[in-house]
């Protein structure tokens, strides 16, 4: 099963602001609202960010927010800071083939 | 409060069997779904499946079933994550995660990972 699409890497400036991007279909990210992000650190374990396309959990600072368009789904980082440099995930519910989940291939935030 | 609790790390062999764990405190067990997240060294998150414990109803991803299977005792609320026979390529960082939603996702709370070494 393909998972879906996110650029291999990003960066960009503390104070800066970027975008990831995330291409499904309307079997997943275009047919429901159910896209959530993960921030992943080195060696720890995936944390959940964003939910339901633009929810924050408690906790989560506002400089994250999600939006989507048509099939594609975005993650953005607003006033970057040297922390926020990780890998970042989306996943959406799919119901093609199996009723199930499916996550991005995972984008590299490098902070310069 | 909330945690989901891992079992540590195994190494084992191809061929041998192995059963890993996940045990939730802090919530009701058995009003979430618990899912399995395989990661393999440098590379992405893969869904493998999802179980709801207070039915065990469990739903498998296309490349995982037959492969592995989930399972769960509420009674202990434990999930359980088990492969018949071992290969190589099994050889990956596993964690679990539960979520709310009948569709699965998001996943709001992970476990710490088991990472299992599968080597002759």
């Amino acid at each position: 099963q393909s998972a879906l699409t996110q650029s291999a890497s990003v960066s960009g400036s503390p104070g800066q602001s970027i975008t990831i991007s995330c291409t499904g279909a309307s079997s997943d990210v275009g047919g429901y609202q159910y896209v959530s992000w993960y921030q992943q650190h080195p060696g720890k374990a995936p944390k959940l960010i964003i939910f339901d396309v633009n929810s924050r959990p408690s906790g989560v600072p506002d400089r994250f927010s999600g939006s989507i368009y048509g099939n594609t789904a975005s993650l953005t980082i607003s006033g970057l800071q040297a922390e926020d440099e990780a890998d970042y995930y989306c996943s959406s519910y799919r119901t093609i083939s199996t009723l199930g989940v499916v996550f991005g291939g995972g984008t590299k935030l490098t902070v310069l | 409060e909330l945690q989901l609790v891992q079992s540590g790390v195994e190494v084992k062999k191809p061929g041998e069997s192995l059963k890993i764990s996940c045990k939730g405190s802090g919530f009701s067990f058995t009003t979430y779904w618990i899912g399995w997240v395989r990661q393999m060294p440098g590379k992405g998150l893969e869904w493998m499946g999802t179980i709801y414990p207070g039915d065990s109803d469990t739903r498998y991803s296309a490349s995982f079933e037959g492969q592995v299977t989930i399972s769960a005792d509420k009674s202990i609320s434990t999930a359980y994550l088990h492969w018949s026979s071992l290969k190589a390529s099994d050889s990956a960082m596993y964690y679990c995660a539960r979520s709310l939603a009948a569709a699965m996702v998001p996943f709001d709370s992970w476990g710490q990972g088991t990472l299992v070494t599968v080597s002759s």
